[in-house]
């Protein structure tokens, strides 16, 4: 069964700074890796997504992720952080190939940025 | 294209009484998922459907939990009876399963059971 690791409840980071939020995986085959974010009373948007070739995935708001298959890690990380980053961050994961259907989640991260 | 549509979004309703969610996917897309999303448990995937067939429904929590899919532009959640436990907020998302794109998600239905 796959599964999906977010370690830290909450992250903290004061406006400016480098963020990283942090997800590990654990799947069959070749995964297919997914950020979201959910701002409050909202459903969950897509941010990016991991299906195959560079590691260094790029997306949306200056958001991007770090795919390590020896690490089976997929964190998500923004150069600098802005205040109106805060919200809830699910890290996603579904099993590579034809048939794949089930986007399993991680609990998600609440990050915080300080003004 | 308006994005997943449910409805309501929110519904407060009493201990016993039937509830049903309602969920209108994207147009095109072939794959729906219906999450639940408490504190407690976070984001549980209840059930998804391909092409209009169930596939996977080990996530719903009961019997009293029920979900169709009579055609390919609209879904229902249904709980008879209703719970305090089941309060929560309740997602439907789509996507294009064989394509193994991104998923899209409705701005969810907010459940009171008092």
């Amino acid at each position: 069964a796959q599964s999906v690791a977010q370690p830290e409840d909450q992250v903290n980071v004061a406006e400016g700074n480098p963020l990283t939020v942090k997800c590990t995986y654990s799947v069959s085959g070749n995964p297919y890796l997914f950020w979201y974010v959910q701002y409050p009373n909202r459903g969950l948007q897509f941010l990016l997504k991991y299906i195959t070739g560079d590691n260094l995935v790029k997306g949306s708001y200056g958001f991007e992720a770090e795919f390590n298959k020896s690490q089976t890690s997929f964190h998500l990380k923004k150069p600098s952080a802005l205040v109106s980053d805060s919200a809830l961050y699910f890290c996603a994961v579904t099993p590579g190939g034809a048939g794949s259907y089930q986007l399993t989640f991680g609990k998600g991260t609440k990050l915080s940025v300080i003004p | 294209d308006a994005g997943v549509i449910q409805s309501p979004r929110h519904e407060v309703t009493e201990m016993g009484q039937e509830v049903t969610l309602r969920c209108k996917p994207i147009s095109g897309h072939n794959s729906l998922f219906w999450y639940r999303q408490t504190m407690m448990r976070g984001l549980e995937l209840l059930i998804y459907f391909n092409n209009n067939v169930p596939i996977d429904d080990s996530g719903m929590p009961e019997d009293r939990f029920s979900a169709k899919m009579p055609n390919a532009s609209f879904s229902t959640l249904k709980i008879q009876p209703s719970e305090p436990r089941d309060s929560a907020v309740y997602f439907c998302a789509s996507n294009q399963a064989r394509r193994n794109t991104e998923a899209f998600f409705g701005q969810g239905t907010r459940l009171t059971v008092v």
